[in-house]
Parts: C-alpha cells; sequence; structure tokens
C-alpha cells in the first residue's frame, strides 16, 4: 500500500483480555517501530524491528507486552491481561533501514480501550 | 536519559500570521537529530521538519523553519503565513543515533480564520 496502515482503529476489550495490534509496513522498509500514545502525551517508544529481529525493546513496560515480525513486513504487538492502564493508542512507523536518517512514517494508529 | 520539554500546551494565530512554537531537550549525546511533527485529528504523525544536530544552519522547509541553539538546547519551530490546514497537535522529537524518539507533550495549535 502507499502508506503504513494499522488494524482495527479502534479496539475495546475488557480488563483480563488478550488483544493482538496490527501493523502493515509500506513495501520495502525494513525497520518497523512500535509506539504508545497516552492521552495528552507525546508518543513512547515501545519496540524497534530490523527485519525480523527485534533490536531494541527496551520500551516494553512489561512482560505481558510482546511484538513479533516473522517475516520481516507485517508486525503484531501482543498484549496479554490487559489493564485499564493500557489504554491508548498504538502507533506503528516504518521507515527504508534502520538507520536514524531514514524519516519514519507512521500510521494512523489502534485506539485500545480497556473496560 | 533524555527529555523533551514544550512549554506551551495551546496556541493560536491569526490566518497568515506567524507563529512560534516552543521546545527544549536535555541530552548528553553530542551527535543526534531533532524533528517537528504534526498530528491533526486523524492521529497520523505526519513529520514537518528535520534538523541534524552536527549542522549550524537551520533547516527551513517552504513556510516552516526552525531556530536551533545547540548550546541552549533550544529547538522552536516557526510557522509562517499560517493556514487553516495547519491547525493540529504538534510534537518536538529527538532522537539519538540507534533510532529511539523521545517526544515531547505536544502542543496544540489553531489557526484562527
Amino acid at each position: 500500500g502507499a502508506g503504513v496502515s494499522q488494524t482495527p482503529s479502534n479496539k475495546v476489550t475488557e480488563k483480563g483480555k488478550y488483544v493482538e495490534l496490527r501493523c502493515d509496513p509500506i513495501s520495502g522498509h525494513t525497520a518497523l517501530y512500535w509506539y504508545r500514545q497516552s492521552l495528552g502525551q507525546g508518543p513512547e517508544f515501545l519496540i524497534y524491528f530490523q527485519g525480523t529481529g527485534a533490536a531494541d525493546d527496551s520500551g516494553l513496560p512489561n512482560d505481558r507486552f510482546f511484538a513479533v515480525r516473522p517475516e520481516g513486513s507485517v508486525s503484531t504487538l501482543k498484549i496479554q491481561r490487559t489493564e485499564r492502564g493500557d489504554s491508548a493508542v498504538y502507533l506503528c512507523a516504518s521507515s527504508l533501514t534502520g538507520d536514524s536518517y531514514n524519516e519514519q512514517f507512521f500510521g494512523p494508529g489502534t485506539r485500545l480501550t480497556v473496560l | 536519559a533524555q527529555t523533551v520539554t514544550q512549554s506551551q500546551p495551546e496556541m493560536s494565530v491569526q490566518e497568515a500570521e506567524t507563529v512560534t512554537l516552543s521546545c527544549t531537550y536535555d541530552t548528553s549525546e553530542s551527535n543526534y537529530y531533532l524533528f517537528w511533527y504534526k498530528q491533526p485529528p486523524s492521529r497520523q504523525m505526519i513529520l514537518v521538519i528535520r534538523q541534524e544536530a552536527y549542522k549550524q544552519q537551520n533547516a527551513t522547509e517552504n513556510r516552516f523553519s526552525v531556530n536551533f541553539q545547540k548550546a541552549a538546547k533550544s529547538f522552536s519551530l516557526k510557522i509562517s503565513d499560517s493556514q487553516l490546514g495547519d491547525t493540529a497537535m504538534y510534537f518536538c522529537a529527538f532522537m539519538k543515533i540507534g533510532n529511539q524518539f523521545y517526544f515531547g507533550t505536544g502542543t496544540s495549535l489553531t489557526v484562527i480564520p
């Protein structure tokens, strides 16, 4: 596609449930990033993939959060035993390579609401 | 640790006028990148302008320009000839080599017709 896409655009779940959020990066982009944006805040880094491997997962808040990118394109962010504090917009971005000078292109995000 | 501070939660400007958004940051890194992103209600972050810290010349992109003061760790954004489509949240961001972004809390800009 022309840009980064994310599905679903909105997700409502109950506390304790498991959710998966999907990101389709721009075709040919080897680097992929996940961010979390809480209400009234700027995005916070979660994890960065270079190809299939997680190059930096230092932003994942705890072991309930996990992300995969098995074929080096689509990525899935997985959240187990969701808590109300997980409610946020989850943004995905991709760039041509992992070099810092490459622009990161963002998707529209998934708004997760945990009731 | 890196921090980015945007001290203006909200700003407004008349259409066709000029507005400046402030940003300061704190880092011990010597080489890094600075960015301004725009986030309209659609939520999609759009890159406005980028500055490499090793470049002394201020970046410009059409109506958008920055005032980068490395010693003061300041990186303000000037929008000239403001347009209604400029209404959005604006985030200042810092990236150290290694790709991790640090964003400020944003400034909500409203352009008044």
